[in-house]
């Protein structure tokens, strides 16, 4: 089958770091994606890895273990605005087809 | 340049009707998905259109149908609504399957189903 976990729900601190969790079982594997979703709007893009490592964009670092199924995203100097959920999601082989996780809403406090 | 359109915005219907939901790309973008997305199960695959044609389909009665039009615009259809159908209907264009190609989402059509 395939499956996507991660945190249905964290806190942090304006200020702080926070390091959201993603595992993964698929039947393929063409890229895994982290998208923020706030409220009420699309999700928008934030990273994208195929390959083993950390791509850094900003406040903003996604990791991936391909052998471990496993990715996270890093937000660095969280601000109010960060409190969202953030959507981990998997495309398979030969396909745009994304898989999603359910989403971990982070919610930032002052 | 200009995103990915969905229209309408916001839909209510009444169970046993159907709805036609419409989702044009972002220019150029060959690649359309489209996702249920509900507070209990998130984000949901339903169909994938590359040129006209179904790539892949999601695990959805056929009362879910779409298509795609030459021009990369693209419609799905719920026939005989039901209550728990109500959901936002997000579309995603891409331009290609290769390489770090994201989706870019529209803003969603919530339909209510009553």
């Amino acid at each position: 089958g395939q499956n996507i976990d991660q945190p249905t729900e964290m806190t942090a601190t304006e200020g702080a770091i926070v390091q959201i969790n993603c595992t993964y079982q698929t039947s393929g594997f063409n890229g895994l994606f982290w998208y923020q979703q706030h409220a009420g709007e699309a999700p928008t893009f934030l990273s994208y890895n195929v390959l083993d490592g950390l791509e850094e964009k900003g406040r903003f670092s996604s990791f991936l273990s391909r052998s471990k199924g496993y990715s996270y995203l890093l937000l660095k100097e969280l601000q109010m605005k960060d409190s969202a959920s953030y959507l981990c999601a998997v495309r398979g082989d030969n396909t745009d087809k994304l898989i999603f996780g359910t989403g971990t809403r982070l919610q930032v406090f002052p | 340049k200009a995103g990915v359109t969905q229209t309408p915005r916001y839909l209510i219907k009444t169970r046993g009707q159907q709805v036609t939901l419409s989702c044009s790309p972002i220019s150029g973008h060959r690649s359309v998905s489209w996702y249920q997305q509900t507070p209990g199960q998130g984000l949901q695959f339903l169909f994938e259109y590359f040129s006209e044609t179904q790539r892949n389909k999601g695990n959805f009665p056929g009362r879910f149908s779409g298509r795609q039009f030459s021009n990369s615009r693209s419609e799905m259809n719920v026939s005989t609504l039901e209550l728990g159908d109500s959901a936002l209907y997000l579309c995603a264009s891409s331009l290609d399957r290769q390489g770090d190609t994201e989706a870019f989402f529209g803003q969603g059509t919530r339909l209510t189903v009553v």
